[in-house]
């Protein structure tokens, strides 16, 4: 069975510009959780949904920042206007409530450099 | 406040010789706790998992970990390490009330010498 599947995995843009990542979940997988890592913050959660709907996104840095999942086999995080403190590896990552272990399964990131 | 300390930044060890990762947490409750492996440019991959069952946790790739409540500790350990365990370990730990608690560990980078 496929992973999380994230692209694109590496994207390099000028400051101003808008950037959008996407994720494939794990076919089953009803929660989506969007993360930022960074040296300096590790990792941050943007981000989560539960069947398709946003739960908590008290983690999303600004407006400049939104994540949809318009079905369960699809989500992206956008950032609009990007800035080089954006720069960062985003990963998705979806686990199946169903075992309610915490269990993540996370894609390989998207690693942004905004210049 | 309930968080989790990774207590080293940075552990190196020699082809052959025993890994010890350091992880405390501080809760109330009663947490899960797990260990996470990052391989270069990789994601996360769980290695293992203490839900309240055997304190003794044996996990992926020989690994393995103890949950010590009288010291809040889940130390990550392996007999003898191998050179492809060179990669990042997170420790988390996760509390009973939701999905979105889960508190990331700052990361304990593992180097192994040949």
């Amino acid at each position: 069975d496929a992973g999380v599947i994230q692209s694109p995995r590496h994207e390099v843009t000028e400051m101003g510009q808008e950037v959008t990542l996407r994720c494939k979940p794990i076919s089953g997988h009803d929660y989506l959780f969007w993360y930022r890592q960074t040296m300096m913050r590790g990792l941050e959660l943007l981000i989560y949904f539960n069947n398709n709907v946003p739960i908590d996104d008290s983690g999303m840095p600004e407006d400049r920042f939104s994540a949809k999942m318009p079905n369960a086999s699809f989500s992206t995080l956008k950032i609009q206007p990007s800035e080089p403190r954006d720069s960062a590896v985003y990963f998705c990552a979806s686990s199946l409530q169903g075992t309610y272990t915490g269990e993540l399964f996370f894609g390989e990131g998207s690693r942004l450099t905004v210049l | 406040a309930q968080s989790v300390t990774q207590l080293d930044s940075h552990v190196s060890v020699s082809e052959g010789t025993p890994v010890l990762l350091r992880c405390n947490y501080s809760s109330s409750y009663s947490p899960s706790l797990f260990w996470y492996v990052q391989h270069p440019n990789k994601g996360l991959q769980l290695l293992l998992k203490y839900t309240s069952a055997a304190t003794l946790v044996k996990g992926i790739n020989g690994f393995e970990a103890e949950f010590k409540k009288s010291e809040t500790s889940f130390h990550l350990t392996k007999p003898s390490a191998h050179m492809s365990d060179a990669a990042e370990y997170f420790c988390v730990v996760r509390y009973q009330t939701g999905a979105n608690n889960l508190f990331f560990g700052t990361g304990t980078r593992l180097t192994v010498i040949p």
